[in-house]
């Protein structure tokens, strides 16, 4: 069964440092998305991308935060300057057209020093 | 805005013991509605969802959720527990492509 990949699983870095976080979604779908969970808390949404543009973003996706679908295959999150609190669980999800589940990858898990 | 609610923190069940787990949520029309279950460090695995027709729904792992439309409810149930169902479990509603809004989880310690 095709599956969401995600790349780093760990990542750490030092607070400032820019970090980009790498998802390749299943290969028909149209929809991504990325979550995140702080240690200990629920998953809360961050952003929704579809044709190429954001659909929805939360508050937490300030200005540190970018997406881009660079080559049609991979999906990006960039976190220019890294905070201590920016440490988390990170999860791509992705969802076909008329489809109604997200399938969520096993996420990437950034420590920011 | 859609939200989920679960009023349980933290539950305890003995193994064997019967297992209901409380959601709801607030959406104006009919939602999608998921639980997911996670083990410490691990990733989100889908247990179950439901989008329409029959209110009762089977999941993986022995488990069942019922949608009950006039509470705004959708409980997570399991027959008799065992050890290995030790986890958070969450609540999640979606729309048609849209975001998916999480519940605060429910931590489940199962007693031997």
């Amino acid at each position: 069964e095709p599956e969401v990949t995600q790349t780093p699983s760990h990542q750490v870095t030092q607070m400032g440092q820019e970090v980009i976080l790498r998802c390749v979604p299943i290969s028909n779908h149209l929809y991504f998305y990325w979550y995140r969970q702080i240690l200990g808390q629920k998953v809360e949404f961050l952003v929704s991308f579809y044709n190429n543009e954001i659909s929805e973003k939360s508050e937490i996706f300030d200005d540190q935060f970018s997406v881009e679908r660079p080559d049609g295959s991979n999906f990006t999150l960039k976190i220019r300057s890294t905070k201590l609190e920016d440490s988390a669980m990170y999860f791509c999800a992705s969802l076909p057209r008329g489809g109604e589940t997200q399938y969520f990858g096993p996420g990437t898990r950034l420590l920011v020093l | 805005a859609q939200s989920v609610t679960q009023p349980d923190i933290h539950i305890t069940v003995s193994e064997g013991a019967s297992l209901e787990l409380r959601c709801n949520y607030s959406y104006g029309a009919t939602p999608y509605l998921f639980w997911y279950v996670q083990s410490p460090g691990q990733g989100l695995q889908l247990l179950l969802k439901y989008f329409s027709g029959d209110t009762l729904v089977q999941g993986i792992k022995g488990f069942e959720a019922e949608f009950k439309r006039s509470q705004s409810s959708f409980n997570l149930r399991k027959p008799s527990v065992h050890w290995s169902d030790a986890a958070e479990y969450f609540c999640a509603v979606s729309t048609n492509a849209g975001k998916s809004t999480f519940g605060d989880g429910t931590t489940l310690t199962v007693k031997p």
